[in-house]
């Protein structure tokens, strides 16, 4: 089962930042939190990874909570093609396999 | 390289026919992945590869379904006597031998069963 909770949908204006939330509550010792995207008909993305510091990339930042209970995938200026299913999967350092327990994940509405 | 690819992208067959599905992963990807999508769910994890050796399946994956990676390049999933509730997405993924790596995922074969 998935460990992380994600509001079903939100919404953004066009150019503005995306704050997608997610909760892992449960997190333990050294698992990483992982964000993928799925774009309409489309295989997941990945976007980016993290442990305990937060990381940026040219698609997005990643802000974690000091206590890692929970996480912000930043999206700094939305586009209309950042409209997808956002998912924020918790992974184990021992995953040696990277299987991926995806959740509902969030759908996130880019609106001009 | 262009990516993992899939074939065929969409799939009808009757109720009670075998189906099969291929996948090219990223040549250098030691590790081959599937997973199913139903409609407005995500992907759940089928089974997967580390060249040509299965390492692990799902219980999700019935005795009707059967994954091959014969060289260790390209998978095909089998479905036997397709039911109606196999009707999902199937997803293929690669990663390097690596731990905690992204993904690489294709654009998936959509599977309809009439």
């Amino acid at each position: 089962d998935a460990k992380t909770t994600q509001p079903p949908s939100m919404d953004c204006a066009e150019g503005r930042a995306a704050n997608l939330p997610c909760n892992h509550s449960t997190i333990s010792g050294n698992e990483y939190v992982y964000w993928y995207r799925q774009i309409h008909s489309q295989g997941p993305q990945y976007i980016i990874h993290g442990l305990k510091n937060n990381e940026t990339n040219e698609m997005a930042s990643l802000i974690i909570t000091e206590d890692r209970k929970s996480s912000t995938l930043i999206l700094p200026h939305a586009t209309l093609r950042d409209t997808a299913v956002y998912y924020c999967i918790v992974s184990p350092p021992d995953n040696a396999g990277n299987m991926l327990t995806f959740g509902g994940g969030t759908r996130l509405m880019v609106k001009p | 390289d262009t990516g993992v690819s899939q074939d065929p992208r969409h799939k009808i067959t009757k109720r009670g026919q075998n189906v099969t599905f291929r996948c090219d992963p990223i040549s250098e990807h030691n590790r081959l992945y599937w997973y199913r999508q139903t409609l407005g769910q995500g992907p759940e994890f089928l089974t997967y590869f580390q060249n040509e050796a299965q390492l692990e399946k799902s219980r999700l994956l019935s005795d009707r379904f059967s994954a091959e990676r014969p060289k260790g390049s390209f998978s095909t999933l089998e479905i036997q006597r397709t039911e109606q509730g196999d009707s999902a997405m199937y997803l293929c993924a690669s990663t390097p031998v690596l731990t905690n790596t992204e993904a690489f995922f294709g654009q998936g074969t959509r599977l309809t069963v009439v």
